[in-house]
């Protein structure tokens, strides 16, 4: 059964800090692996999506990587500022049961 | 364009009713998925529509169920309501369903949810 762990919990950075949230999967039999961002009381927010074949993806200040044989992701943010303050969530497709699979989450708070 | 549409935002609802969840898809999207979210357990899969057809269903009692219209906006009942059943509960659309391998770079869009209270 294919788990997401994504380390810490939370996180609280003061502004301008480049930082890297964690995302580690037990089953390296993905279709893809996604980052999204959540802000309180609202939905999700799809950032970068990393196909199974790709290593990495890029988007303004963000990048996403991606290495399935140890099972990991990283995504990276440059030169944070308060507005990047949210819930940062990880997920992937899982092969077979072409299920979504979340992790549960980094609080990141970053301080003015 | 609008984005993923849920109705209602909030509901209250006691033990043993039964409530049922509404989701307009982004125009043109055909595919619908829905999620549970929950401080213990997080987000997790309940089912997937595309085309009206039930592709995938995660791991909840059959007191949960869906369906889709031609229109592809979906609805999510839960019936007789029990107080963890207590969750936002969040839809997503996405172009393409997940009919093969190919088609999993669609990303999903997410609606705000409907933020569910069993008392």
């Amino acid at each position: 059964k294919q788990e997401v762990t994504q380390i810490p919990a939370a996180l609280s950075v003061p502004e301008g800090e480049n930082l890297v949230l964690n995302c580690s999967f037990t089953d390296s039999a993905i279709y893809n692996l996604q980052w999204f961002r959540q802000d309180p009381g609202k939905g999700l927010t799809s950032l970068l999506l990393i196909q199974s074949s790709q290593r990495e993806q890029t988007s303004g200040r963000l990048n996403a990587s991606l290495d399935k044989s140890s099972g990991r992701s990283t995504l990276y943010i440059a030169a944070s500022q308060p507005g990047d303050s949210a819930t940062y969530l990880c997920a992937v497709i899982e092969g077979g049961s072409e299920k979504l699979v979340f992790g549960k989450g980094t609080k990141l708070t970053v301080n003015p | 364009k609008a984005g993923v549409t849920q109705t209602p935002r909030y509901l209250i609802k006691t033990r043993g009713q039964q409530v049922t969840l509404s989701c307009s898809p982004i125009s043109g999207h055909r595919s619908v998925s829905w999620y549970q979210q929950t401080p213990g357990q997080g987000l997790q899969f309940l089912f997937e529509y595309f085309s009206e057809t039930q592709r995938n269903k995660g791991n909840f009692p059959g007191r949960f169920s869906g369906r889709q219209f031609s229109n592809s906006r979906s609805e999510m009942n839960v019936s007789t309501l029990e107080l963890g059943d207590s969750a936002l509960y969040l839809c997503a659309s996405s172009l393409e369903g997940r009919v093969s391998a190919s088609s999993y770079n669609s990303p999903l869009h997410f609606g705000n949810g409907t933020r569910l209270t069993v008392t």
